[in-house]
């Protein structure tokens, strides 16, 4: 498609609770990236993806968080057994190429930990 | 530490002006710097990106200056419209050649009648 899609919109847990996202990105980008974004609008890189291939990982959480980009599904992000904190806004980005390239942005997932 | 700011309080400017951003950053050697528009419950949108080695990019009504001695940009939106009313953020693109986007916390821009 010619938008990232990201699914669900609005995400509720249960503290402890298992949380998992999904992203379809462009058709034809190579390259995934997961974002936080909580109060004040602080961004934090999550992990990115060449196609299948985990790129650069250096933002995760490894202890409770995972993510994979397999062929023909969406990309999905994983927290395991979630905490108060992980109450933020989880955007999905893609871009064709490397090197200044835009990335675009999906409509992000609201997750909620009570 | 490195650390990019922006304007943490609100921009109100009048309709017609010029509205000027500002991000500084410290600690990073950032090859790339973008400008994105995010509006409230939506992903952020991209609006222009300059190289390291380039002072000035322009696109519409939208401008955007890059210090690299200074470790800042300068954002411009002219003739503002109520339209235009979003947080704007940048963000630097890293020189490890991962390009993993760091942002920064944006600036909320309030463009009146």
């Amino acid at each position: 498609g010619e938008e990232v899609a990201q699914t669900p919109k609005h995400l509720v847990r249960g503290e402890g609770q298992k949380a998992k996202l999904y992203c379809a990105p462009i058709k034809g980008h190579s390259y995934v990236f997961w974002y936080q974004q909580v109060l004040k609008n602080e961004f934090k890189f999550l992990i990115s993806f060449q196609n299948e291939n985990v790129f650069d990982e250096t933002g995760m959480p490894k202890e409770r968080f995972s993510a994979k980009c397999l062929p023909n599904s969406p990309c999905s992000l994983e927290i395991q057994a979630t905490k108060l904190e992980d109450s933020a806004v989880y955007f999905c980005a893609s871009s064709q190429d490397l090197d200044g390239e835009t990335q675009y942005f999906g409509p992000g997932t609201r997750l909620l930990v009570l | 530490s490195q650390k990019i700011e922006q304007n943490s309080e609100a921009l109100n400017i009048q309709e017609g002006k010029t509205a000027t951003l500002t991000c500084n950053y410290t600690n990073y050697s950032p090859a790339y710097l973008q400008w994105y528009r995010q509006d409230p419950g939506r992903g952020p949108v991209f609006l222009l990106l300059i190289r390291e080695n380039e002072k000035e990019k322009r696109k519409e009504r939208l401008k955007v200056t890059f210090d690299t001695t200074l470790k800042q940009s300068l954002f411009h939106i002219t003739a503002s419209q109520p339209a235009d009313s979003a947080t704007y953020l940048c963000a630097l693109g890293d020189d490890t050649g991962f390009q993993k986007l760091v942002f920064g916390t944006g600036t909320r821009l309030l463009v009146s009648p």
